[in-house]
């Protein structure tokens, strides 16, 4: 089974909202990474967040990390319709040697 | 630099031939790792590479399934007998040490077994 799991599976919004996607995961973690793909191709990493960290900015880009559930948001600001893209999390867990464990991913449309 | 590269980018074969997909990291990454993409999923991890050390195969579906890396750098995964089943986007990552570093990926090959 997945260690991550993204919600929601699909957000369509408007351009120039904001779009928020939660992810939640089993097991202790070393980290968390979101990474971005468009057209089913190859994934480009966003953003990585440490266990002891909460929050963290990168442009437009807000990740929170909540270890006491498991869980991590991450928030696009002001969404251009070029944010159109699947947005995956993956984790790093401690006890999984040196595999990174995705989550389905979050189709984001964002219309113009 | 160049980033990870992969090919074929598109590669289409009959049930039960054997194919190879070819991944060129990204210089002086140490760790590289296949994944498999079945259409509107997430990643499924294959195996991973780190310098020298035995591979993590702990991914693999089944027997059919191997991957080698010559020389700590290019690395290719084979499929024998390919089963319709065995259709997905094959993707390749590298990083400059383990995955507690932020993965490169490559394009992905598109795999089809007709």
């Amino acid at each position: 089974s997945q260690q991550g799991e993204e919600d929601p599976q699909a957000l369509s919004i408007q351009e120039g909202e904001n779009a928020t996607m939660n992810c939640s995961y089993k097991t202790s973690i070393n980290n968390l990474q979101w990474y971005r793909q468009n057209s089913g191709r190859g994934l480009v990493h966003l953003i990585l967040i440490r266990s002891n960290e909460r929050e963290k900015h990168s442009g437009r880009l807000r990740v929170t990390l909540d270890t006491s559930k498991k869980s991590s948001s991450l928030l696009i600001t002001a969404s251009r319709a070029a944010d159109t893209a699947s947005y995956f999390c993956a984790t790093d867990a401690n006890n999984a040697g040196n595999m990174l464990t995705f989550g389905g991913g979050t189709r984001l449309m964002v219309k113009p | 630099g160049a980033g990870v590269s992969q090919s074929p980018s598109n590669k289409v074969t009959e049930k039960g031939k054997d194919v190879e997909l070819r991944c060129d990291p990204i210089s002086g990454h140490t760790a590289l790792y296949w994944y498999r993409q079945s259409l509107g999923q997430g990643l499924e991890f294959l195996i991973y590479f780190q310098g020298n050390s035995a591979p993590d195969k702990s991914g693999l579906p089944s027997d059919r399934f191997s991957a080698e890396r010559t020389g700590g750098s290019v690395s290719t995964l084979t499929i024998q007998r390919t089963q319709q089943e065995d259709s997905a986007v094959y993707l390749c990552a590298s990083s400059h040490r383990t995955a507690s570093y932020e993965q490169y990926f490559g394009p992905g090959t598109r795999l089809t077994v007709t």
